[in-house]
């Protein structure tokens, strides 16, 4: 069964400063999909970016971009220039391309006026 | 355009009371998924639509829960006997199937609170 962990409950960042927020996940496919979703209390989920993993090239967003090891299984997200409306639970999430996410636990991003 | 809209966005209920929460994708999208987030987690994987036929019903946690999407467009998950593990937060999901591939849009979800 797939997995998707992030082991950082919380983060804090300086307003301006880069940040990275970790995501590891297991699976056994050869093709697939990874997010980053932003949840800020409001409960929306908004995408953030996304990453198909037959694509060797990292995801860029603007601010936000991706570092993909496929081999190593990992997906984490650098927020550059980090703003104070960057304040979310961000989580990870991988689909194998059928239909339902699987999420992890999420990250708590605090930033730092 | 309008995004996925649910409703009631707070839903308190009594121990032992049906509840019905509804979602309104996003029009023309074929897949509606609903989770369930409970406090402090991720959200998970309750069930999924292809239009009218729900073609997973995997994640559904007891057969209290039973969701509907009758005419392929709102979706209905009811929730009878409510428990107070039932407590969380409801989140709906809309996704255009074939456009941008696998990509959920979510609405603002539903807060449950059993007491």
């Amino acid at each position: 069964a797939q997995t998707v962990t992030q082991s950082q409950p919380e983060m804090s960042v300086q307003e301006a400063e880069t940040v990275t927020l970790s995501c590891t996940y297991d699976t056994s496919e050869s093709d697939y999909y990874l997010f980053w979703y932003k949840q800020p209390p409001s409960r929306q989920m908004i995408l953030v970016i996304r990453q198909e993993a037959y694509k060797q090239q990292n995801a860029t967003e603007n601010r936000f971009s991706v570092n993909f090891q496929k081999a190593a299984k990992s997906f984490s997200l650098k927020i550059s220039d980090s703003q104070l409306g960057d304040a979310a639970m961000y989580f990870c999430a991988y689909s194998s391309g059928t239909y339902k996410y699987i999420f992890g636990t999420g990250t708590r991003l605090k930033v730092l006026a | 355009g309008a995004g996925v809209s649910q409703s009631p966005r707070y839903k308190v209920a009594k121990r032992g009371q049906d509840v019905a929460l509804r979602c309104d994708p996003i029009s023309g999208h074929v897949s509606l998924f609903w989770y369930q987030q409970a406090l402090g987690q991720g959200p998970e994987f309750l069930t999924y639509f292809q239009n009218e036929a729900q073609l997973d019903k995997s994640g559904l946690p007891s057969d209290r829960f039973f969701a509907e999407r009758p005419e392929g467009s709102v979706s209905t998950l009811k929730i009878q006997r409510t428990q107070q593990e039932d407590s969380a937060v409801y989140l709906c999901a809309s996704s255009l199937w074939g456009n941008h591939p696998y990509e959920q849009y979510f609405g603002p979800g539903t807060r449950l609170t059993v007491t």
